[in-house]
């Protein structure tokens, strides 16, 4: 397809465990950002990629929380040690955008991860 | 990082125009104005986006106030397939990030 694509669409995991959510920008865009968001709330920021360069990560709520984009293509948002407070949808977005230009961004539909 | 402040909710009726304002005046001189729109079970879609002059296209224009500390984005004709919640952002420009509120809940009646 030609949008954003992340997976997997929902997953439920037990507090403890280990989870990771991946994303699939479109290609040939450089920017990727990863968004939290709680129900009935906006998207919060967690981290930011130009190409493989994580340039901010200011975001991120805990040391729980790890992202990687390797060869600045897919991403993944690991979330280690899960707890209830990490539930809620995650989403990506890639972006032509470099620091200094405005571009749109473009979603994916979310991750919603459920911890019980 | 710069805020926004939206209405939380507004109503509208079909085919009539709606404006949704956006407050930012804390406004920096290189900040984007940004506008996406979220419908329910979906991932934010862009809207518009404009720096200083009003900008137009086919989903929506938007209206720059002179001195740039406030915003309306502009529906000419609602239809049901527009109610959403609707976020104005500010871009950091050197920083790369957008940071959303909580929006505008737009409610479209038939």
């Amino acid at each position: 397809g030609a949008g954003v694509s992340q997976s997997p669409r929902y997953k439920v995991a037990k507090r403890g465990q280990d989870v990771a959510l991946r994303c699939d920008p479109i290609s040939g865009h450089v920017s990727l950002f990863w968004y939290q968001q709680a129900l009935g709330q906006g998207p919060e920021f967690l981290t930011y990629f130009q190409n493989e360069a994580q340039l901010d990560k200011s975001g991120l709520p805990s040391d729980r929380f790890f992202a990687e984009r390797p060869e600045g293509s897919v991403s993944t948002l690991k979330i280690q040690r899960t707890q209830q407070e990490d539930s809620a949808v995650y989403l990506c977005a890639s972006s032509t955008r470099l620091a200094g230009i405005a571009g749109e961004l473009f979603f994916g539909e979310g991750s919603r991860l459920t911890v019980l | 990082d710069a805020k926004t402040t939206q209405p939380n909710s507004m109503e509208s009726n079909e085919e009539e125009p709606v404006h949704l304002p956006c407050n930012h005046s804390t406004i920096s001189g290189t900040d984007y104005i940004h506008w996406y729109r979220q419908l329910p079970s979906q991932g934010p879609e862009y809207v518009i986006h404009g720096l200083t002059s009003n900008v137009n296209n086919r989903m929506a224009s938007l209206a720059i106030a002179e001195d740039r500390k406030s915003s309306t984005l502009i529906l000419h004709r609602a239809t049901l397939r527009d109610a959403a919640v609707y976020y104005c952002i500010l871009t950091v420009i050197n920083a790369g990030k957008s940071t959303f509120g909580d929006g505008t809940t737009l409610t479209v009646k038939p």
